[in-house]
């Protein structure tokens, strides 16, 4: 069982460039999202899709791009690297039972360090 | 969308001994969730109560529910030190929406 699964795990970039963080699912969930992680804190929410076609932003969406072209895939796209987007980065999707956005399925992480 | 707060911040224990931590939220709920995160990993889904029940088990954890406080908490019995690390709660008002998390409750079991 893969779950969600994440790549890279491990990125370092340098100021001004461009990535695109990886997210595949084979749950079939229709809800997918994507979180930083900063040192001590908690979760922050960048953007998130409830199903292929549909994306909205999060707390903290600027300067990330996403599109959700089917229902397992959830890239996240940084277009122009800063310092500050120096975080771990999760990927998490949910099947949207129990009434509501349902149990979240989290990756590994990918830890992004831009120099 | 809603956040839930979690409090204490940080809560150190010997090994054996019981733990809780609490959870407030603002507003109306269809469910509240439970999550651990172990250093560096990516989040656990622990346990899930509907806004219709009050308390909840699974295993070694016990959650309540109480939304006229609009609070919930996390007992963890005989904690022992694999428990440590950070708890999340997650409240949700219902449909797809935006799930967001607090900073979390770090908890350290003493061996």
């Amino acid at each position: 069982n893969a779950g969600v699964t994440q790549t890279p795990k491990f990125q370092v970039l340098k100021t001004g460039q461009s990535m695109t963080l990886q997210c595949a699912q084979d749950m079939n969930h229709e809800y997918m999202s994507w979180y930083r992680q900063d040192p001590g804190m908690g979760l922050r929410l960048i953007h998130y899709s409830v199903g292929a076609g549909i994306t909205d932003q999060g707390e903290v969406p600027n300067g990330y791009n996403v599109s959700r072209s089917t229902t397992e895939d959830f890239p996240l796209r940084l277009l122009s690297a800063a310092p500050s987007q120096t975080s771990v980065y999760f990927c998490a999707s949910s099947s949207g039972t129990s009434g509501g956005t349902g149990e979240l399925f989290f990756g590994e992480g990918s830890r992004l360090t831009v120099l | 969308s809603q956040q839930g707060e979690e409090d204490p911040q940080a809560l150190s224990i010997q090994e054996g001994e019981n733990a809780t931590m609490n959870c407030s939220y603002k507003t109306s709920i269809n469910n509240l969730q439970w999550y651990r995160q172990n250093s560096g990993r990516g989040l656990v889904h622990l346990i899930l109560i509907r806004s219709n029940e009050r308390e909840k088990h699974s295993g070694r954890l016990r959650v309540t529910l109480d939304t006229s406080k609009k609070s919930s908490s996390l007992l963890i019995t005989a904690s022992r030190a694999a428990d440590t690390a950070s708890y999340f709660c997650a409240p949700n008002s219902g449909g797809y929406q935006k799930v967001t998390f607090g900073t979390g409750t770090k908890l350290q079991v003493i061996p």
